[in-house]
């Protein structure tokens, strides 16, 4: 079974740091690009970042988190990771691991999720 | 950044009926164009790719059409499990934009 899970998500105050983590198993993590996704309570979704199979060089992220954030893969581990700096009161949210699909970059499998809360 | 808008925010709609809801971008996406659904308390799920195709899984109900700026997802018979909001997201250029989200609710 294709399985996602996230962890490292919790309270933080303004301005700290957290990594969250995504462990992956059910299929060959190295061959496939993967996402961050985020949801603030009571809104809709937000695109956060992705990287590619092999990783390095090729990473994206959005303007709200660029700078901030560094997404990166184990791919010996199956993990996918977000490191989070300067974090803010905005960024409060479940933060999603997806898989991107076979052949473009719509997400056909998702985690359940772990809950990050920046407190001032 | 391509933004994505969805209409409606809410539609009200009862058991049984069709559902149309229409997702339009900022700029032409091509068909790069997934839908996915959302219940409470759930992960998002993907419905529809590519514009058009669906998911493994997915009923033949669930339809998506369009290309370039306008795109539609309709819910041909409304079954009590598909209460629920559906989100709309290009992938065509970074970054991946969705749209706000429309919830279906039941009337």
């Amino acid at each position: 079974e294709v399985q996602l899970v996230e962890s490292g998500g919790g309270l933080v105050q303004f301005g700290g740091s957290l990594r969250l983590s995504c462990a992956a198993s059910g299929f060959t993590f190295s061959s496939y690009a993967m996402t961050w996704v985020r949801q603030a309570p009571g809104k809709g979704l937000e695109w956060v970042s992705g990287i590619g199979e092999s990783g390095s060089g090729n990473t994206h992220y959005a303007d709200s988190v660029r700078g901030r954030f560094t997404i990166s893969r184990d791919n010996s581990k199956s993990t996918l990771y977000l490191q989070m700096n300067s974090l803010r009161a905005e960024d409060t949210a479940v933060y999603y691991c997806a898989k991107k699909g076979d052949y473009y970059w719509y997400m056909d499998v998702w985690g359940k999720g772990t809950t990050v809360t920046v407190s001032s | 950044e391509i933004v994505m808008t969805q209409s409606p925010a809410t539609l009200s709609v009862s058991p049984g009926e069709r559902a149309t809801l229409s997702c339009r971008a900022s700029q032409s996406v091509s068909s790069n164009l997934a839908w996915y659904q959302q219940k409470p308390g759930q992960a998002p799920r993907l419905l529809i790719s590519g514009a058009s195709t669906r998911a493994t899984g997915i009923p033949a109900r669930f339809s998506g059409s369009g290309s370039g700026t306008e795109f539609t997802l309709t819910i041909s018979s409304l079954q009590s499990e598909d209460f629920a909001v559906y989100s709309c997201q290009q992938y065509d250029d970074w970054p991946h934009t969705f749209g706000g989200g429309t919830k279906v609710e039941i009337k």
